[in-house]
């Protein structure tokens, strides 16, 4: 069965401290890892897509990367308005859902 | 924002009882799809529906349904409610299946 674990499920980070989340997957036939940024009571906010290992994207101060078993959410010098949950979600080929993970709880302090 | 609208943004409903929520996907996007997220759970897939035919199935209750109509809006019946339903319920759009989803502003539903 396709299992999606995200690390840390909390982390407090001061404004300017990078820092990584981590997305570990298992499954089979792996067509895409998806990333999400939500905030409390929102919808999920679509960041990244990430297709094959080594494929990375970046966007503002954020960059994903992908391995055959993990993916990386690296956060470059965060500001207090990045605080949110990030998810990370699998989906199979021939599978038209996504698994997601429990998502990892962003706190960035001024 | 994502395009998608749904409605209600909130319910307060006793159990027992039915509700319909109600989703617009994107402009162009014929995929929809609904989730469900408790505090306990995170976010579940329930049903997806492609140009108006159910696609996949995932943790749905069979006392809820959804259906696709000609226009792409769908909605989900939610029936015979327990406590434990409540939860926030998101539906989501793509283009095709299998493409990206962009989820919606969700409907908080209180069961009482």
């Amino acid at each position: 069965e396709d299992q999606v674990t995200q690390s840390p499920e909390a982390l407090r980070l001061q404004e300017g401290e990078s820092s990584s989340l981590n997305c570990s997957y298992t499954v089979s036939g792996l067509r895409g890892l998806f990333w999400y940024r939500q905030d409390p009571g929102k919808g999920p906010e679509f960041l990244f897509t990430l297709y094959s290992a080594g494929e990375e994207k970046e966007k503002e101060r954020l960059k994903a990367t992908l391995t055959k078993k993990e993916s990386f959410l690296h956060i470059t010098a965060p500001k207090p308005e990045d605080s949110a949950t990030y998810l990370c979600a699998v989906q199979r080929y021939n599978n038209n859902d996504m698994r997601f993970g429990a998502g990892t709880r962003l706190t960035v302090k001024p | 924002d994502s395009g998608v609208t749904q409605t209600p943004k909130h319910l307060i409903t006793a159990t027992g009882q039915r509700v319909t929520l109600r989703c617009s996907p994107r402009s162009g996007d014929l995929s929809v799809y609904w989730y469900q997220q408790s505090l306990d759970q995170g976010l579940q897939f329930l049903i997806q529906y492609y140009n108006g035919e159910e696609r996949a199935k995932g943790n749905i209750l069979e006392r809820f349904s959804a259906q696709q109509f000609p226009d792409l809006h769908s909605e989900l019946n939610l029936s015979s409610l327990e406590l434990g339903d409540s939860a926030l319920y998101f539906c989501a759009s793509s283009k095709q299946y299998q493409e990206t989803q962009y989820f919606g502003p969700g409907t908080r539903l209180l069961v009482l």
